[in-house]
């Protein structure tokens, strides 16, 4: 099966302007996430949508960051503006129906580095 | 808050040595372990889970985890690395409350 989807694979962009990332989940999956992840750190979640629906996104820094997962399918993440410490690779995961046993499937993240 | 605790940050093993890598959690409610590795130059994938019953969980590649409630502890285990075990080794829990957390990750290296 065809395994999460997400472009760009790298990025880089000087501070104050404005990024997107895309994902694109196994086809059939009710719930996604995006984390991000720092050098040396583990993922961080971001936000978490059960179809279109955001169901936690208490992590998220709203007054940069948006996300939206139109008609339940694919994502998109949003920076604007962009710091320096916003230089990480974010990931987007998704899972079945999010039951709390589920495991995640990952993408193989984007790189973003904010110069 | 919710956290997950990775004491070993980096890791490097002969081949055939055993392996132990640390996790401890702070919620105290009902739980659902995991570990995730990421081999170099490929996304995070699943290793092994528990969500009830036997406490001693079998995953890929020869890993086991044992889960101990009372030292809020899932402890990944493989008795004999291999060189392509070469990873980042991620424990992650998840309770519902607090969505999937991850801890901060062990790199292991194994030397031929």
């Amino acid at each position: 099966e065809a395994g999460v989807a997400q472009s760009p694979r790298y990025k880089i962009i000087e501070k104050r302007q404005s990024v997107a990332f895309w994902c694109n989940p196994i086809s059939g999956h009710a719930t996604l996430y995006w984390y991000q992840q720092i050098l040396g750190q583990g993922p961080k979640l971001l936000i978490q949508f059960q179809n279109n629906g955001v169901v936690d996104d208490s992590q998220l820094p709203k007054d940069r960051f948006s996300a939206e997962r139109l008609k339940g399918v694919d994502s998109t993440l949003k920076i604007q503006p962009a710091k320096l410490e916003d230089s990480a690779v974010y990931l987007c995961a998704s899972s079945p129906s999010g039951q709390l046993d589920e495991k995640l499937f990952f993408g193989s993240g984007t790189q973003l580095s904010v110069l | 808050a919710q956290s997950v605790s990775q004491h070993n940050h980096h890791v490097i093993l002969s081949e055939a040595a055993s392996l132990e890598l640390g996790c401890n959690y702070s919620y105290g409610g009902t739980v659902n372990l995991f570990w995730y590795v990421q081999y170099p130059g490929q996304h995070l994938q699943l290793l092994l889970k528990y969500f009830s019953g036997d406490p001693l969980v079998k995953g890929i590649k020869g890993f086991e985890a044992e889960f101990i409630k009372s030292k809020f502890s899932f402890n990944l285990r493989k008795p004999s690395v291999q060189w392509s075990d070469t990873a980042e080794y991620f424990c992650a829990v998840n309770s519902g409350t607090y969505k999937y957390i991850f801890g901060t990750g062990t790199r292991l290296k194994v030397l031929a």
